[in-house]
């Protein structure tokens, strides 16, 4: 069956780096564009982009660029978010999802709470 | 970028009972790319609807989708305990994909 399972749940200090992992497994991981989702605490979704796992090419939305970024191990079918110079307003649960049928997502990651604080 | 505005923000209904929630574009979707999710606390969101009327796999078919353009709509025939939960709507027809802020179905 299908699953994403991300890595587990990260107390950063302001300024330091995460690198959140999402590992595909029970599809083929170069069939399926890999999503990254935000939600901040007791917010909405919030789409921050997606990587093609065929070319590694990333595309981020607006608000997602600098600091992200997506990229790809398919020798192990994970996909990565690193995002550097953390801020408190980066305080999340950040998902992976499965692109399906040209954009939406089928199957999530469990979810990786990164925690930003001094 | 296309902005979903979804009502009512909360809606407060007994098992058994019909429950529609809306979602409006501020433009129209392309090829009516209009997903559903339900979102549990503590849990991922969970896909429902896609194509704005098409069910995920497993899906149960009290949950039905429906509409175009800039008008959407999920309606849950006869709600069961497990349905009570966080629903948004996102639309895929153009980039940025975006989402609704939410409905939340909770019990009466």
């Amino acid at each position: 069956q299908v699953q994403l399972v991300q890595s587990g749940s990260e107390l950063k200090k302001p300024g330091a780096s995460v690198k959140v992992s999402c590992k595909a497994s029970g599809y083929t991981f170069s069939m399926n564009a890999v999503n990254w989702v935000r939600q901040a605490p007791g917010q909405g979704l919030e789409w921050m982009g997606w990587i093609n796992t065929n070319t590694g090419n990333p595309t981020y939305a607006q608000g997602f660029t600098g600091r992200f970024v997506f990229s790809l191990d398919t020798s192990v079918s994970t996909a990565y978010l690193q995002i550097s110079s953390l801020k408190a307003e980066d305080t999340a649960v950040y998902y992976c999802a499965r692109g399906f049928s040209s954009g939406c997502f089928d199957y999530w990651g469990q979810g990786t709470l990164v925690t930003v604080s001094s | 970028e296309i902005v979903l505005t979804q009502s009512p923000g909360t809606l407060s209904l007994s098992p058994g009972e019909r429950a529609t929630l809306s979602c409006r574009a501020s433009q129209s979707v392309s090829s009516n790319y209009l997903a559903w999710y339900q979102q549990k606390p503590g849990q991922a969101p969970r896909l429902l609807i896609y194509g704005a009327s098409s069910r995920a796999t497993g899906i149960p078919d009290r949950f039905s989708g429906s509409g175009s353009g800039t008008d959407f709509t999920l309606t849950i025939s006869r709600l069961e305990p497990e349905d009570f939960a966080v629903y948004y709507c996102q639309q895929y027809g153009s980039s940025p994909r975006t989402f609704g802020q939410g409905t939340k179905v909770e019990i009466k």
